[in-house]
């Protein structure tokens, strides 16, 4: 089976960097996506890391490591419109994803 | 625009009625997935499709049920068995063939309430 551990709530004050965590245990791995989500709207993907390492896009990055089972996001130069929930979700078979329960990301002014 | 289109947005249901939610896309995804979210929790994998006249059980697919007659419609009927069907649900679609991008594209959601 399948399992995701991520933390439940994270705050953080605009401007500052945040790192939110995502360990795995799965049978079968191609990769980890990170999704963010508002409140009562659709989750929109937001990176994928498939090797180890490290992946940019503007403020946010992922990190994997899949000797650790383990990979974050990182949000740098954090804005209120980045309060918001961010799913990790392992791909365990092609095209499969399972997701974990959630960060709740509270940007403070 | 390509995208996925979900309807209704809002739904409500007395117990014992099988409702029927929509999932359309033009993304010519070959794959479409429906995911289930509870309050406070993360997405579980009702039903999945991969190709078309072919469809494979989520994780909690008891009181669900789909079909997939077009590549571009995924509609997902909530049977009277589902004991607990209040819940935001979501339809997404993603590329099969070539590299796995790690992308799942996802509708606005259905919100399905119980009376």
């Amino acid at each position: 089976g399948q399992s995701l551990e991520q933390p439940s709530e994270v705050t953080a004050v605009e401007g500052a960097i945040v790192q939110i965590n995502c360990t795995y245990q799965t049978s079968g791995f191609y990769g980890l996506s990170w999704y963010q989500q508002h409140d009562g709207g659709a989750p929109t993907f937001l990176s994928y890391n498939a090797l180890d390492g490290l992946e940019e896009t503007g403020r946010f990055s992922s990190f994997l490591s899949r000797s650790d089972s383990y990979g974050y996001l990182l949000l740098q130069e954090l804005q209120m419109k980045d309060s918001a929930s961010y799913f990790c979700a392992v791909s365990y078979n092609f095209n499969k994803f399972y997701f974990g329960s959630g960060t709740k990301l509270n940007v403070k002014p | 625009d390509g995208g996925i289109t979900q309807s209704p947005k809002y739904l409500f249901r007395k117990e014992g009625q099988n409702v029927t939610l929509s999932c359309e896309q033009n993304l010519n995804h070959d794959a479409m997935y429906w995911y289930r979210q509870d309050p406070g929790q993360g997405l579980r994998l009702i039903y999945y499709s991969q190709i078309v006249n072919d469809f494979q059980k989520g994780d909690i697919a008891e009181g669900y049920s789909v079909s997939r007659e077009k590549k571009e419609s995924f509609p997902l009927t909530v049977t009277s068995a589902q004991k607990n069907p209040t819940a935001f649900y979501l339809c997404a679609s993603s590329i099969e063939k070539g590299p796995n991008t790690g992308e799942l594209f996802f509708g606005e959601g259905s919100r399905l309430t119980v009376l």
